[in-house]
């Protein structure tokens, strides 16, 4: 299966601030990542597919990069609501495989 | 709107299955796979397989294969999820989420059910 890494796995940030998150895979999967957000208690909601593709309706401060083994996520101006933990998840081979999340959270 | 309700919380003992439904509304259930994906308390995303509702056709994750069983019901839009020989590390919230793709899979998910947890314990 293919292993997706996500770093760092926790972060501390201010309203405003620019956010990455990397997902590294440990195999070649072109462009095939998606982006989900998840509150607590709540189901994982999709940001972007195909690695850059953003979904209807997710704020354009939200952008996705990469292809091969490496992907980032951007939040361009962390905003309150954007407090959340986010996974990354290949679909380029089955098993679909998630990263660990990264947990981003108010400094 | 597109929508995903799912049946509500169970304690099931050792040994004992579960079955877990997820009722489709406001879009064509025949036309999107569902996916079932797993989250144990604290932890990440397992993916667990995805069920074609038109043809009822299935792919498991290995690891679930022999294990989970995945079913539709088209005349109430409806899948089902059911795991069997429950061990206390089963102990979860078990999501379906729609596939992206119509009358393919894309294998991206948008949007999930509200989750139902299922907790395993003697």
């Amino acid at each position: 299966a293919i292993q997706l890494t996500q770093s760092p796995s926790s972060l501390s940030a201010s309203v405003g601030d620019r956010v990455t998150i990397t997902c590294r895979a440990s195999q070649g999967i072109s462009s095939a990542l998606a982006w989900y957000q998840q509150k607590p208690g709540k189901a994982p909601k999709l940001l972007i597919y195909d690695a850059s593709s953003l979904e209807s309706g997710v704020p354009s401060r939200f952008s996705g990069s990469g292809s091969g083994t490496d992907f980032t996520l951007t939040i361009s101006s962390l905003q309150p609501e954007d407090f959340a933990t986010y996974y990354c998840q290949q679909f380029n081979n089955y098993p679909l495989t998630f990263g660990g999340g990264t947990k981003v959270e108010i400094k | 709107q597109v929508q995903l309700v799912q049946s509500g919380a169970e304690v099931k003992k050792p040994g004992a299955s579960v079955k877990v439904s997820c009722k489709a509304s406001g879009y064509t259930f025949t036309g999107y796979y569902m996916h079932w994906v797993r989250q144990a308390p604290g932890q990440g995303l397992e993916w667990m397989g995805w069920i074609n509702p038109n043809s009822g056709g299935t792919n498991y994750a290995q690891k679930f294969q022999g294990w989970v069983t995945m079913t539709r019901d088209t005349s109430i839009s409806t899948a089902y999820m059911e795991l069997s020989r429950l061990r206390s590390d089963d102990t979860a919230v078990y999501y379906c989420a729609r596939d992206s793709g119509y009358n393919w899979n894309y294998d991206w998910f948008d949007p999930w059910g509200q989750g139902t947890l299922v907790t395993v314990s003697s």
